[in-house]
């Protein structure tokens, strides 16, 4: 598959064991904080995503957790499984002019799942 | 299937002889952007286009060019590739106004030698 990164923070997890993926984000102003995943050889896939007024969203194993004051965003998988081994990006997005109409992303974590 | 395609997935081809890389979705979405990937760089956003014959410059859009003449259809198009645009080559849909939640396509792999 493709390398889509070849410096990468890299986090061991033993199947069955809950992930915690971390990121720091820099633009108070975003108004979505975004998680992606991408496996190998594939384009990013949506996640979850988390409003700024909010500070924790859960979704089916995944719950994502925004703390402003410190910026900072994680993702935390519950029972880790093989299909989760990929990197994993987190993204903000602004609802208001062109920012808007993009997304920022940062610079990724790869999971790696043993058995 | 509802998808975003994209070729090729790979090329490689030399300094300044001009290339295009099609990307096509089926869902109907208004908004197309395409990125580039590279190690230690994540994604960077080229171009977007938030319609047809709406286009607008992203992060880093030096090199390229875009056109959307159909909803479907947004090629990227490199004029003249320089070795420095050797990157894995993404383009992604949306409906309008969720440009957080993108469908991206299988990548494109373009070597300039």
């Amino acid at each position: 598959g493709e390398s889509v990164g070849l410096h990468l923070p890299t986090l061991s997890v033993q199947e069955g064991d809950n992930s915690i993926i971390n990121c720091a984000y820099s633009n108070s102003a975003s108004d979505y904080f975004i998680w992606y995943k991408q496996e190998s050889g594939k384009g990013p896939q949506f996640i979850i995503d988390i409003r700024s007024n909010m500070d924790k969203r859960q979704g089916q194993r995944v719950t994502v957790l925004l703390n402003k004051t410190v910026k900072h965003l994680s993702l935390q998988i519950a029972a880790t499984q093989p299909g989760d081994s990929a990197v994993y990006f987190c993204a903000e997005n602004m609802l208001s002019g062109a920012a808007g109409n993009k997304l920022t992303f940062g610079g990724g974590t790869r999971v790696l799942v043993k058995p | 299937e509802a998808q975003v395609t994209q070729n090729p997935r790979y090329l490689i081809t030399v300094t300044g002889k001009k290339l295009t890389v099609t990307c096509s979705q089926n869902m109907n979405h208004e908004y197309m952007s395409w990125y580039r990937q590279d190690p230690g760089l994540g994604l960077r956003q080229i171009y977007y286009s938030m319609n047809v014959e709406v286009t607008d410059k992203g992060d880093v859009p030096e090199g390229y060019k875009v056109s959307r003449k159909e909803k479907r259809n947004f090629p990227l198009i490199l004029e003249s590739p320089s070795p420095n645009q050797t990157s894995l080559y993404f383009c992604a849909s949306t409906p309008s106004g969720r440009a957080r939640e993108q469908y991206f396509g299988p990548g494109t792999r373009l070597t300039v030698t």
